[in-house]
């Protein structure tokens, strides 16, 4: 059973530039949840996406966008990025949304100069 | 809206010794889910040990248990004879019972097993 994947491992941007990020959900995982993990602090929920729609988002503006393909991976689009985007951006996916644990892929470490 | 207050930034033990992690929490809800999530460098959020609000028995996952008191909002998290692959970053995380499936985390505490 493969694990939780995640593209790429690290990202260099410049401010103002747009990015995307990728993960490829569990096995029979059909929800994909987003998070930011600054640095020194715990990951912050951005949104979660269930079979291609947004099932919840949390404090972040919009351009933090998100897509999920029919094969259940997802991306995370960050337009018009500024310093304060660097960071951790976790992925995790579950079998369901009500489901309660959430597998979490090894990150893709963002750096905005 | 609910909140995960880790007050310990770092902690330090000797291999083979117990630890206890402090965690507080705020909600309204009745009905929720608490868990320990482990990140050691290779960043890699790892599942601990997981707590259901409706069980009053305190969760247990061979050297790893909890205390959860509901009413005070308290869980805590034991290490029992600790090894150096304890070291990582500890997170207290919170989710609903019910809606979106959101983890809250808390700020982390940073434990170092010496040898």
């Amino acid at each position: 059973e493969t694990g939780v994947t995640q593209s790429p491992t690290h990202l260099i941007k410049t401010r103002g530039q747009q990015v995307t990020l990728r993960c490829s959900s569990q096995s029979g995982h059909n929800t994909v949840s987003w998070y930011q993990q600054a640095l020194g602090q715990g990951p912050q929920f951005i949104f979660q996406y269930y079979r291609e729609e947004e099932n919840g988002r949390g404090n972040f503006p919009p351009r933090f966008s998100g897509l999920q393909f029919p094969n259940y991976s997802s991306e995370l689009n960050v337009n018009a990025l500024e310093l304060d985007d660097s960071a951790l951006y976790l992925c995790a996916s579950s079998p369901a949304p009500m489901y309660n644990e959430q597998f979490f892929g090894p990150g893709t470490r963002l750096t905005v100069l | 809206a609910q909140t995960v207050t880790q007050s310990q930034p770092e902690m330090s033990v000797q291999e083979a010794e117990t630890v206890t992690l402090s965690c507080t929490y705020d909600t309204s809800e009745n009905n929720y889910y608490l868990f320990w999530y482990k990140q050691p460098p290779s960043r890699q959020m790892i599942l601990v040990i997981r707590q259901e609000a409706y069980k009053q028995q305190n969760a247990t996952e061979n050297r790893f248990s909890v205390n959860f008191q509901k009413a005070a909002k308290s869980f805590s998290l034991k290490i029992s004879d600790s090894q150096l692959g304890d070291t990582a970053m500890y997170f207290c995380a919170f989710m609903k019972h019910q809606g979106a499936q959101k983890l809250v985390f808390g700020q982390g505490t940073r434990l170092t097993i010496n040898p």
